[in-house]
Formats: C-alpha cells, structure tokens, sequence
C-alpha cells in the first residue's frame, strides 16, 4: 500500500504567521487531497491537488488562506496562511491507495498562539 | 454522496462483539459501502468495503440488507486497541469516494473499549 511521510507532525505557532506542511507519497499518483480535522470534529475536505493544474478548493475554503503545491506525482504542500488561533487543527493528506481505499498521512497537529 | 448517519459513541468490553450501524436511506444504485477506523493522532484507515450482502476480513465483517438503506459493521472480540472513531461513507467512486475522488466524513461513532 501507499506510503505517506507528512511533515511537520507538529507544530506551534504565532498568529499572523504561515505554515507550510509537506507529503511525500512512495509512488506516483494522480490527485492528493488535503483535510482539516478540528478538535473533537470529523474531517473536512480542503482542497484536491491534480499535478500540473491549480488546486481544486471546496466550498468555505480559498487558495489565499491555503496556498497548495503539486510539483509531481509524489510531493504536494499546504500552506496556512496569516493564522489565527481558529486554525488549530489537524490538517492531514491522502491519496487513493492502488491496493484499496485511501490512504492518509499522520497529520500535522498545528496549534496557533 | 449520500448522508449517512451513525451512533456518535458506543462503549464495549474487551473480547465483546460490536457491532455499529450506519443508515443511508438516499443511497444511490452505483454506490459503495466503505468503513475506515481512525485511531487518535492518526489518519483514518480504511477497514472494509461493500456492496450488498455481506463481506468479511480479517478486521470486520460488514453486513448489507438487500434495501441497502443501512449496514452494519461487525468487530469481533474488541480488545482495548480497538478504542477509535469508525466512519461510514457512502459513494460511487469506490472505498467511500465520490466519482471524483473526495471522501466526505460525517461526525462517525467514538467506540470505547474497556477492560
């Protein structure tokens, strides 16, 4: 199955500030999905990132805020922009994984002060 | 993508059977039954998927009544590292998916296992 190296698994941060976080996927595929999981939440798709073209965001979410990179068929970034403390969340890549389902990274647990 | 709606919590003891329902009375023809499991400070991971009937491995069962308006899924023998949220998704595009790939997660159901 597909592997997902995510990096930072944490981090804190100050407000006003921007955070860049990494994934790093074994094998080529062709779109990645970035989530966001809020204490306590569910998750919630941010944004689906097709290599070669601009990132595709989901309602509530603008490229501003979360300016995503998708350089090849394995790295993709997301950035948060000018923080504030309500994007403390969890904020988590995936791909589709060819042996079934999908697969997602570690998370980055992001705490803004 | 059909809404699903499940138990938000449920708690067990170690070496019971669980077993967790999910209802998805809009579900269209073409989709997909799929069930991940996110353990705490982890992604979720998928655990089993299925159309009708029922399917088996070597985690969960999932058992599909032929309206397919809800499922359950079935964890035999829990033990306390079965402790996480389970999710149920609904879509066309395989393993929970729509046809272009989003997994749409509802609030799913935090099962404690205890000893």
């Amino acid at each position: 199955s597909a592997v997902i190296s995510q990096k930072p698994s944490r981090d804190i941060c100050q407000r006003g500030t921007s955070l860049t976080i990494q994934c790093q996927v074994d094998s080529q595929v062709t779109m990645m999905f970035w989530y966001r999981q809020q204490p306590g939440q569910s998750l919630t798709l941010i944004a689906t990132a097709n290599q070669g073209s601009e990132a595709t965001y989901e309602s509530g979410f603008v490229i501003d805020k979360f300016p995503i990179s998708r350089p090849n068929l394995t790295f993709s970034t997301l950035t948060v922009s000018n923080m504030s403390p309500e994007d403390s969340s969890i904020y988590l890549c995936s791909v589709e994984d060819p042996t079934g389902g999908y697969t997602f990274g570690s998370g980055t647990r992001l705490t803004v002060v | 993508l059909a809404k699903t709606t499940q138990p938000i919590s449920m708690d067990s003891y170690e070496g019971q059977e669980v077993n967790i329902t999910c209802s998805h009375n809009n579900i269209a023809t073409n989709d997909y039954i799929t069930w991940y499991q996110q353990f705490p400070s982890q992604g979720p991971r998928f655990i089993i998927q299925g159309y009708k009937t029922k399917v088996t491995n070597e985690v969960a069962s999932l058992f599909i009544p032929a309206d397919r308006k809800s499922s359950t899924l079935s964890l035999p023998r829990v033990s306390l590292s079965d402790t996480a949220v389970y999710y149920c998704l609904v879509g066309r595009g395989g393993y929970g998916s729509s046809n272009t790939g989003k997994l749409i997660f509802g609030q799913g159901t935090t099962l404690q296992v205890k000893p």
